[in-house]
């Protein structure tokens, strides 16, 4: 089983429409993320939370909510989702107890939103 | 603000060739840059992470250098082979956070 899970993988909804993307974990990591990737922009921050108790604004939170149930679970949410909202979302783990010099992130496979 | 520059955008070689990806960053103050393969519809793989101390890794037919203080590192790839066809991800880590550039799609045609 993989170790970080998106659902759903693939979603169309409609300009308004309320959006919910969820995000599982089994790697037992405090930190997750939420990006966007939009075409040749790369990945852009959302959200991260560093712990249940903890979120933050990313780079571009304007739109988006979090919601962190869990250490395992992490869900973003498009309250009234508009179609430049289209784009990759993907979700990421990160473990606090590596250090700095080599600490990395691990992704799930992606969600791919359209808002028509 | 860090920001993470890759060239070319989209790339396409012959196989059997050997190929240069380039990474600039503007803030030197980094803890560690990673390279990243993404194949469509599938998330992103960790391919080489350099440390900030480090000057090169390598793995296999991938060997990564980084000169933190001109802001730069490149991706070199020997021997192309059709299945290297994907887009490599740069990124930075200057604390807690990741920095991506926007990606080099590679083409390796047989």
């Amino acid at each position: 089983d993989a170790d970080v899970t998106q659902t759903p993988r693939n979603r169309i909804t409609k300009t308004g429409k309320r959006i919910m993307l969820e995000c599982s974990q089994t790697k037992g990591h405090d930190r997750m993320y939420w990006y966007r990737q939009d075409p040749g922009l790369g990945l852009r921050l959302i959200y991260y939370s560093f712990d249940v108790k903890d979120i933050n604004k990313g780079e571009i939170s304007d739109g988006y909510s979090v919601s962190r149930q869990a250490q395992a679970k992490f869900s973003l949410s498009l309250e009234s989702a508009i179609p430049n909202q289209t784009a990759l979302y993907f979700c990421a783990t990160s473990d606090p107890r590596t250090s700095p010099s080599t600490d990395t992130q691990y992704f799930g496979p992606g969600t791919r939103l359209t808002v028509l | 603000k860090q920001e993470v520059t890759q060239i070319p955008a989209a790339l396409s070689v012959p196989e059997g060739e050997n190929l240069v990806l380039n990474c600039s960053f503007t803030d030197s103050a980094i803890y560690n840059l990673q390279w990243f393969r993404q194949d469509p519809g599938k998330g992103l793989t960790s391919l080489l992470l350099i440390q900030s101390s480090q000057r090169e890794q390598t793995s296999g037919r991938l060997n990564a250098s980084l000169d933190k203080s001109s802001g730069r590192s490149t991706l070199y790839i020997a021997a192309s082979q059709p299945g290297d066809s994907a887009t490599y991800l740069c990124a930075v880590n200057a604390g807690n956070m990741l920095t991506f550039g926007g990606g080099t799609r590679l083409m390796v045609k047989p």
